[in-house]
């Protein structure tokens, strides 16, 4: 079975601010992780994903998560935050050969200030 | 038209009512899924459909009925709904293992 909590419902940030959003996840078989932004209004885009190799995976738009099988966690980090990341932010597990089976975190919404 | 496109993008029905959602993805994925998204809970998977085959029924009540005509197309025909089911119906496609999934920007329901 796998499972994933996101610590935190609502993260608050000022422009220019390091953005940490937090995941950690429960997987009986290696994990295949996904972090996912969603703007209001519209449909899950992918920011990075995990699957095998490098334990730091970049993204889209200068985010960037780590892989910590010790910790089981894959945090999303930015190291400067724009006002137009104000956004949902769902982190994702799945296994090997479960395709689209996708188990989401009940997501983090990021408020900017500026 | 590129990508996931779903329509119509909101709709408002009664509980009698019977209606369809409609999603088409151009990506040539062979894979496509049915995702509910209500207020404060997690993506719950509907229903995942691999070469027009479905594969996966997550407990999904009866007055849900998915039809996957061939790999580009998928529909959700509702009837009787409750308004509890009320939410975001998102659509997505991949190719079938582990790609990423891309998704639709979702039909808004009301049940009223």
């Amino acid at each position: 079975a796998q499972s994933v909590t996101q610590l935190g419902s609502h993260v608050s940030v000022s422009e220019g601010a390091l953005v940490l959003l937090r995941c950690n996840y429960s997987s009986s078989v290696p994990p295949y992780l996904f972090w996912y932004v969603q703007y209001p209004n519209q449909g899950l885009q992918l920011l990075l994903k995990y699957t095998t190799g490098a334990t730091l995976v970049k993204g889209i738009n200068g985010f960037e998560a780590e892989f910590k099988k010790s910790e089981t966690s894959f945090h999303l980090t930015k190291p400067s935050a724009h006002m137009s990341d104000a956004a949902e932010y769902f982190c994702a597990v799945s296994g090997s050969n479960q395709g689209g089976k996708l188990i989401f975190g009940q997501g983090t919404e990021l408020s900017v200030k500026p | 038209e590129t990508g996931v496109t779903q329509t119509p993008r909101h709709l408002v029905m009664g509980m009698t009512n019977k209606k369809s959602l409609k999603c088409e993805q151009h990506l040539g994925h062979n894979a496509m899924y049915w995702y509910k998204q209500s207020a404060k809970k997690p993506l719950e998977l509907m229903f995942v459909y691999n070469f027009k085959e479905q594969t996966e029924n997550n407990s999904v009540p009866s007055r849900f009925s998915p039809e996957c005509p061939n790999s580009s197309h998928l529909f959700l025909h509702l009837h009787t709904l409750q308004p509890e089911d009320s939410a975001l119906y998102l659509c997505a496609s991949s190719q079938f293992g582990n790609s990423p999934l891309h998704f639709g920007n979702g039909t808004r329901l009301t049940v009223t």
